[in-house]
């Protein structure tokens, strides 16, 4: 599976729009772009995922280059409860269960 | 409400004592699963199973077992051979069905196992 990078951590403000980063340069023509968070010891939960195409549901926006080797996450007005640690993944869509979680980004949103 | 329960949410057991987590879904989910999680690290996958009565080893499955009897339960014991078993453990789960949702895992709130 693609390798990813992501910050280890980042501040946004309250009310903002924060955007979370992602490199995934070895990504292969049949890998999904997977996003999920979890706020403090709780289980991660999903927020969305792409192809190729930029995505939008009722959590964030996703935007992945033409190239696919980066993405980004965006949540339109960040609120506390955004606070979190957010997990991008590199996976193909069906198969291959060992779907593994590196250490994420610690996203703090600051009143 | 569709979802995977997980308990006890705390458990704490003394060394040399073996201790089961439970898992239930109703989500009539294919697919479950079993991570480890290590404070300020990412989820290591334990064990994994596809279908009734098949599991297979993750990465780190050493000192633990899993059961796989109904589609809707999968419940990891944690044996006294696991070194250090102080961790956090969230279960998940899966719909395998073509074009379900690519891939998206569900989770429980997690059971968080302290040894004395």
């Amino acid at each position: 599976d693609a390798k990813t990078t992501q910050p280890p951590s980042m501040d946004c403000a309250e009310g903002r729009a924060a955007n979370l980063p992602c490199n995934h340069s070895t990504i292969s023509g049949n890998e999904y772009v997977y996003w999920y968070r979890q706020i403090h010891s709780q289980g991660p939960q999903y927020i969305i995922h792409g192809l190729k195409n930029n995505e939008t549901n009722e959590m964030a926006s996703l935007i992945i280059t033409e190239d696919r080797k980066s993405s980004t996450l965006i949540l339109p007005h960040a609120t506390l409860r955004d606070t979190a640690v957010y997990y991008c993944i590199v996976r193909v869509a069906e198969g291959n269960n060992r779907l593994a979680f590196g250490k994420g980004n610690q996203v703090v949103v600051i009143p | 409400d569709g979802g995977i329960t997980q308990s006890p949410k705390y458990l704490f057991r003394k060394e040399g004592q073996n201790v089961t987590l439970s898992c239930e879904q109703n989500l009539n989910h294919d697919a479950m699963y079993w991570y480890r999680q290590d404070p300020g690290q990412g989820l290591r996958l334990i064990y994994y199973s596809q279908i009734v009565n098949d599991f297979q080893k993750g990465d780190i499955a050493e000192g633990y077992s899993v059961s796989r009897e109904k589609k809707e339960s999968f419940p990891l014991t944690v044996t006294s051979a696991q070194k250090n078993p102080t961790a956090f453990y969230l279960c998940a789960s899966r719909d395998l069905a073509p074009y379900s949702g690519a891939n998206v895992l569900t989770f429980g709130a997690g059971s968080r196992l302290t040894v004395l």
